[in-house]
């Protein structure tokens, strides 16, 4: 029968380029962000976090950019490497109330990168 | 490695059975959290447990059903097995009850045949 799954976005880039992945959120009142990599048969790795009282931050290769107004996310990889190839998700979180530690996941972006 | 470890890494079982997942945190996390990642709903919370009670839920279906044992680790049980309850099913862990800083185990894989 016809398989059924989530289309996921796709992103080609070329080794040593960066690669801008979005993310767009559903809940306004989400206050805290989480973009993880997910390679095949693995787990979901924890990249980087941000609260909502930040707009920007860096880790070691990777910036998150948070824009509240328009509820929207994003990752950027500098330099990327073939090592980085994966599923990128995002998940929020709102703290407080009845959800605790709940994510709320997107569906995710394929990152492949070319040698 | 995150730290979290997760037991069986793959499972097969017919429909109608009932099956056990065990996780074991990252060391000092009282925080155990359930999700299950399948192809057509992505990565879905079930449930979260804090230092042995349960905090939070999400679309946990009643046939599942988990615990937190007081050295801390998980357990989630699966019965009356459906050929959709096939699906990668990952423990995650964090020190405090927010989420903040979830880590994930490797995952079990399920088939129900």
């Amino acid at each position: 029968g016809e398989s059924v799954g989530l289309h996921l976005p796709t992103l080609s880039v070329q080794e040593g380029d960066n690669s801008i992945i979005n993310c767009a959120y559903s809940n306004s009142a989400s206050d805290y962000f989480i973009w993880y990599k997910q390679e095949s048969g693995k787990g979901p790795q924890f990249i980087i976090d941000i609260r909502s009282n930040m707009d920007k931050r860096q880790g070691q290769r990777v910036t998150v950019l948070l824009n509240k107004t328009v509820k929207h996310l994003s990752l950027q990889i500098a330099a990327t490497q073939p090592g980085d190839s994966a599923v990128y998700f995002c998940a929020e979180n709102i703290s407080g109330g009845t959800s605790y530690g709940k994510l709320t996941f997107g569906q995710g972006t394929i990152l492949t990168v070319h040698p | 490695d995150s730290g979290v470890t997760q037991t069986p890494k793959h499972l097969i079982t017919a429909t109608g059975q009932r099956v056990t997942l065990r996780c074991s945190p990252r060391s000092g996390d009282l925080s155990v959290y359930w999700y299950q990642q399948s192809l057509d709903q992505g990565l879905q919370f079930l449930i979260q447990y804090y230092n042995g009670e349960e905090r939070a839920k999400g679309n946990i279906l009643e046939r599942f059903s988990a615990q937190q044992f007081p050295d801390l680790h998980s357990e989630l049980n699966l019965s009356s097995l459906e050929l959709g309850d096939s699906a990668l099913y990952f423990c995650a862990s964090s020190i405090g009850l927010a989420g903040r800083g979830q880590f994930f185990g490797p995952g079990t894989r399920l088939t129900v045949l």
